[in-house]
């Protein structure tokens, strides 16, 4: 079935170490999107990504980086800049063009 | 990008429809209304989209205003199912981003 995985569905860190969050789509979608949401908010972008080798920041990306090198794959590194990693962490993607966007289940990421 | 206002709660009774509005004053004209709700700790489900005619799908309509500041989301026969946050964003054709707002929190009670 095609779809967006994200994976592991929990992650837990130490404070200091760099994690990577995975985000695969088998939909060829252009675009692949990442954001944070913190208990009892909205989601926030972090990166978004329209084209392979190609990335845009959104509006918390300090602290994060992210690569595409492939068109189905859109990973998301926390780096230990990011002062508060723990979060639960959506990937999304969809068609550039104007349609709608399907989003995984989440990694939820506990930094201690 | 447009910015959204919503109620940041609503409470409906199974059965009945759940008007959920969406203010959108500063919408330009090429930027499409979009819903999308999230049930706890899940990904968000894309519910309905529009630019400026109404829209009706198996599971929702979209009302949008004629002057496009704002639109309503209905779900006509709400059950216990629907309780969820429910977005609603802007979003430019052809533009890669999308930017979510704090949503509107709906409780469907029994």
């Amino acid at each position: 079935d095609g779809g967006i995985t994200q994976s592991p569905k929990y992650l837990f860190r130490k404070e200091g170490q760099n994690v990577t969050l995975s985000c695969e789509q088998n939909l060829n979608h252009d675009a692949m999107y990442w954001y944070r949401q913190d208990p009892g908010q909205g989601l926030r972008l972090i990166y978004y990504s329209q084209i392979v080798n190609d990335f845009q920041k959104g509006d918390i990306a300090e602290g994060y980086s992210v690569s595409r090198e492939k068109k189905e794959s859109f990973p998301l590194t926390v780096t230990s800049a990011q002062k508060n990693p723990t979060a639960f962490y959506l990937c999304a993607s969809s068609q550039v063009e104007n349609t709608e966007a399907f989003f995984g289940q989440g990694t939820r990421l506990t930094v201690v | 990008d447009a910015k959204t206002t919503q109620p940041p709660s609503m409470d409906c009774a199974e059965g009945r429809a759940a008007n959920l509005p969406c203010n959108h004053s500063t919408i330009s004209g090429n930027e499409y209304v979009y819903w999308y709700r999230q049930i706890h700790s899940q990904g968000p489900q894309y519910i309905i989209h529009g630019l400026k005619n109404n829209e009706t799908n198996e599971m929702a309509s979209l009302i949008i205003t004629e002057d496009r500041k704002s639109s309503t989301l209905i779900l006509p026969h709400a059950t216990l199912r629907d309780t969820a946050v429910y977005y609603c964003i802007v979003r430019v054709a052809r533009v890669g981003d999308m930017r979510f707002g704090a949503g509107t929190r709906l409780t469907v009670k029994p």
